[in-house]
């Protein structure tokens, strides 16, 4: 059983377009996070969810909105998609006390 | 602000060789430390993690890390490494109580040739 699982795995998509991404994880995790992994590989978290409520918003352009409609699922979706949205985004899960985070496989997407 | 410092960005090594790859973080608070290991094309696996304790962890498959809190650092090692280690290896650090945001390392890839 897949412990985060993301949709879909690609996503290539026209600049100006709205995309969603969809995360779901069945840890039993009370918090879950977006990554962005950009060309050079690096990391960087955008948002963070604890119990349906958003405890991390890093400097991201408001074109990024994430949704938690419940502690297991956590959706990021983008509005006028832009050529330097291409990347890797990473959704992740972890107990609201801390510890060791749970990636999912990723979703690479492409803006043409 | 946490920052971490990956110094090298590629270590070439040969099989059966030892390797380490260096970690160094910078954080006015006490921290957690972690080794995130990502194949290609593939999502981000921990490798091993300092919360507490001893200072010196290991994971099941060879690698082990020592925190080094005078020298603000967490190096990775591996006695003796395999083809199938070549990988993206990222160290991160977070902060107790600090809603766990990680922030991670520029990354170092692991070319291990036969």
């Amino acid at each position: 059983d897949t412990a985060v699982s993301q949709t879909p795995k690609y996503l290539v998509t026209q600049m100006g377009n709205d995309k969603s991404i969809k995360c779901e994880q069945n840890l039993g995790h009370d918090t879950m996070y977006w990554y962005k992994q950009d060309s050079k590989k690096f990391l960087k978290i955008m948002f963070s969810y604890n119990n349906k409520e958003l405890i991390i918003n890093e400097t991201v352009p408001n074109r990024f909105s994430p949704k938690s409609p419940d502690k297991a699922h956590l959706n990021l979706h983008i509005n006028s998609l832009e050529l330097g949205d291409s990347a890797v985004y990473f959704c992740a899960s972890s107990r609201s006390a801390g510890g060791e985070q749970y990636f999912g496989p990723g979703t690479r997407l492409t803006v043409t | 602000a946490q920052s971490v410092t990956q110094l090298d960005s590629q270590v070439p090594v040969f099989e059966e060789a030892p390797v380490e790859l260096r970690c160094n973080y910078s954080s006015s608070v006490s921290v957690y430390l972690f080794w995130y290991v990502q194949y290609p094309n593939q999502g981000l696996q921990l490798l091993l993690k300092y919360l507490s304790g001893s200072t010196l962890v290991e994971s099941i498959n060879g690698f082990e890390a020592e925190f080094n809190k005078s020298q603000t650092s967490f190096h990775l090692r591996k006695p003796s490494v395999h083809i199938s280690d070549t990988a993206e290896y990222f160290c991160a650090v977070s902060n107790p109580g600090g809603y766990n945001k990680l922030i991670f390392g520029a990354g170092t890839r692991l070319a291990v040739h036969p």
